[in-house]
């Protein structure tokens, strides 16, 4: 089983609708959560971290659930902008070493 | 300010070459990561630097795969006599502390031909 599971997609989203999907991890002694976004050949980028509260980022919202280990990314207002492959990412260890998800990949369509 | 920045962008070579890929971490960042991408698959974790040291190694593949850093700063990533199953984008990654968020770099894509 991986550390970090994802569904691959696609999510086709219409332009203005709401879209989430989930992440989920096996190793319950992870420390911090984090959803990257990756563009087509391009390096990844830091979206948010992910608090036990759950977080907002304006359009973006992340949730996290510890009892069922699973970490969510909500997305209201979609843009066209917004497509691109959503990365789960879990460090399970105190000095950093991230798992990766494979990748969500999301398609805004006008 | 100054990103992460990883040279050569693009590095073609021919089996049985070494090469070496550079990366220059955010400015104070103390921990330093490479990780690689093949066309299509996820992160895959190769080396951690806290400061000058490297308490995981793990994730090299095999013993033609090396790293460096010095100063705390600049790292060094060496293939030595690449192969093929080699080709894939090497990234770099430097984080303030151990643990929290990292910022990539744009990647060196190595092609070995």
């Amino acid at each position: 089983r991986k550390e970090v599971e994802q569904d691959p997609g696609p999510f086709n989203v219409p332009e203005g609708a709401t879209v989430a999907f989930n992440c989920t991890y096996s190793n319950s002694a992870s420390q911090s959560f984090f959803w990257y976004r990756q563009d087509c050949r391009k390096e990844p980028k830091l979206l948010m971290s992910v608090y036990s509260s759950g977080n907002e980022d304006g359009r973006f919202t992340a949730q996290l659930n510890r009892a069922s280990q699973y970490i969510s990314l909500l997305i209201r207002d979609s843009k066209l902008s917004d497509s691109a492959t959503y990365l789960c990412v879990v460090n399970r260890d105190s000095w950093g070493k991230l798992q990766f998800g494979a990748g969500t990949q999301v398609v805004v369509t006008p | 300010g100054a990103g992460v920045s990883q040279s050569p962008s693009n590095k073609v070579t021919e089996k049985g070459k070494d090469v070496e890929l550079r990366c220059d971490p955010i400015s104070g960042h103390t921990a330093l990561y490479w990780y690689r991408q093949s066309l299509g698959q996820g992160l895959e974790f190769l080396i951690y630097f806290q400061g000058n040291s490297a308490p995981d190694k793990s994730g090299l593949p095999s013993d033609r795969f090396s790293a460096e850093r010095t100063g705390g700063s600049v790292s060094t990533l060496t293939i030595q006599r690449t192969q093929q199953e080699d080709s894939a984008v090497y990234l770099c990654a430097s984080s303030l502390t151990p643990g929290s968020e990292q910022y990539f770099g744009p990647g060196t894509r190595l092609t070995v031909t």
